[in-house]
């Protein structure tokens, strides 16, 4: 498995603000996603973190919205900007463990924007 | 588009009974599975993995693969209240991709 670091673990943001969620993760693998929950919904990729490239976004998301840094193999950063309160949800930071192929989740930020 | 059919229930079963969970999927390329346990206000914790048809036991759970009829499911013996959470079957696809369905919660009564 791997143990994975997310923090804020959680927000009360202002509309229009940005704010900058942290996955450290323990040991080094080889994909890094983020995913969306919102209330009583299951979860949804955003993208996926490419260390030291631009991340890869699924459809409906956009990087000028959720730009993700992914400087090297154990950290990622993931922006939500300019946020309305649509944006209230949890963001997960996930990790797939290179000898297992198993994705891992962070705790989750869970973030309210008013 | 990739999609993972669950009933979103909720399933209540008694205590010491066996609670069966089932999804669906549409991709027949998928070829790992796996099955998360997410209590309120957590983020989803692994309990199994399977990637070959069949069965796959692992204390009280045993997770069943039938890729014919693109069906996953998950058996929990002896159900303790502590099971009573949301359960979330996922696929891969393209090798790194991870699509989940839109869980099942459960509910063991004492």
């Amino acid at each position: 498995s791997a143990v994975i670091s997310q923090k804020p673990s959680r927000d009360i943001c202002q509309r229009g603000t940005s704010l900058t969620i942290q996955c450290q993760v323990d040991s080094q693998v080889t994909m890094m996603f983020w995913y969306r929950q919102q209330p009583g919904q299951s979860l949804t990729l955003i993208a996926t973190a490419n260390q030291g490239s631009e991340a890869t976004y699924e459809s409906g998301f956009v990087i000028d919205k959720f730009p993700i840094s992914r400087p090297n193999l154990t950290f990622s950063t993931l922006t939500v900007s300019n946020m309305s309160p649509e944006d209230s949800s949890i963001y997960l930071c996930s990790v797939e463990v290179m000898d297992t192929g198993e994705l891992f989740f962070g705790e989750g930020s869970r973030l309210t924007v008013l | 588009q990739k999609e993972v059919e669950q009933n979103s229930g909720p399933l209540s079963v008694p205590e010491g009974a066996i609670a069966s969970l089932n999804c669906t999927y549409s991709d027949r390329g998928s070829q790992s599975f796996f099955w998360y346990r997410q209590y309120s206000g957590k983020s989803p914790e692994l309990i199994m993995s399977i990637y070959s048809n069949g069965d796959k036991e692992d204390g009280r759970f045993t997770a069943q693969l039938n890729k014919a009829s693109q069906y996953v499911s998950l058996l929990i013996r002896d159900s303790q209240p502590s099971d009573s959470a949301t359960y979330l079957c996922a696929g891969e696809y393209n090798f790194n991709k991870f699509y989940f369905g839109s869980g099942t919660k459960l509910n063991v009564k004492p």
